[in-house]
């Protein structure tokens, strides 16, 4: 079954303090893993990709194929990063994308 | 920048009426699909709609449901008769190719009464 799952509704941190929203997923082969985020009002945006293996607002996310995680990680979270993260999934062949059921992430002053 | 937009942003339906929801997908994108999510749960996939036809389609998207490119720029999202259960963010996205980045519309909330 093509599953994603993040375990956390809700992840509340301070400002500055280190930041890590968590994403298993579930694929009989090799998966396309990405983050989206929903900032306040504003459509859903790719955030990450992991196959292109960047770093976007200074998040980073590694694919772990042994756990079959895909987490999101930021050193110093910031106010402006408050928002909905999605994590995503597509198949190899291409197309639709299998979502997780979002953290929302509150980074307080 | 290039947006996908949806229309109506906030549709409100009696339970058994036709309603459609219309998107204008980026201009060279190729690859159409209708997402929905329910209040609380999770983004799903409806369709995928490639060359003027459906590519893809999950359980959700049964005989009451259907997708049209009428005029080469609009992607529509019908449903025949709603119900209660239809209420939900209905979300358009494409992409210029199948393993292309997806862009999403900002959404039309369907609310079914």
């Amino acid at each position: 079954a093509q599953r994603v799952t993040q375990p956390e509704k809700l992840l509340s941190v301070f400002k500055g303090a280190p930041v890590e929203l968590k994403c298993n997923y579930s694929y009989s082969g090799s998966p396309e893993l990405f983050w989206y985020v929903q900032y306040s009002r504003q459509r859903l945006q790719l955030l990450l990709r992991h196959i292109s293996r960047e770093s976007i607002k200074g998040f980073t996310a590694d694919l772990n194929k042994g756990e079959t995680s895909f987490h999101l990680k930021k050193p110093f979270a910031q106010e402006e990063d408050s928002a909905m993260y999605y994590c995503a999934l597509r198949g190899n062949q291409g197309g639709k994308l299998i979502f997780g059921q979002g953290t929302e992430l509150s980074v307080k002053p | 920048e290039p947006e996908v937009t949806q229309t109506p942003s906030h549709q409100v339906t009696q339970m058994g009426q036709e309603v459609i929801l219309r998107c204008v997908p980026i201009s060279n994108h190729l690859y159409f699909y209708w997402y929905r999510q329910i209040l609380g749960q999770k983004v799903e996939f409806l369709v995928s709609f490639y060359n003027n036809e459906i590519s893809e389609k999950s359980e959700i998207f049964d005989d009451q449901f259907s997708v049209e490119r009428p005029d080469g720029s609009n992607f529509t999202l019908k449903i025949r008769s709603t119900k209660l259960e239809d209420s939900a963010m209905y979300f358009c996205a494409s992409s210029e190719a199948v393993f292309n980045e997806q862009y999403f519309g900002p959404g039309t909330r369907l609310t079914v009464t």
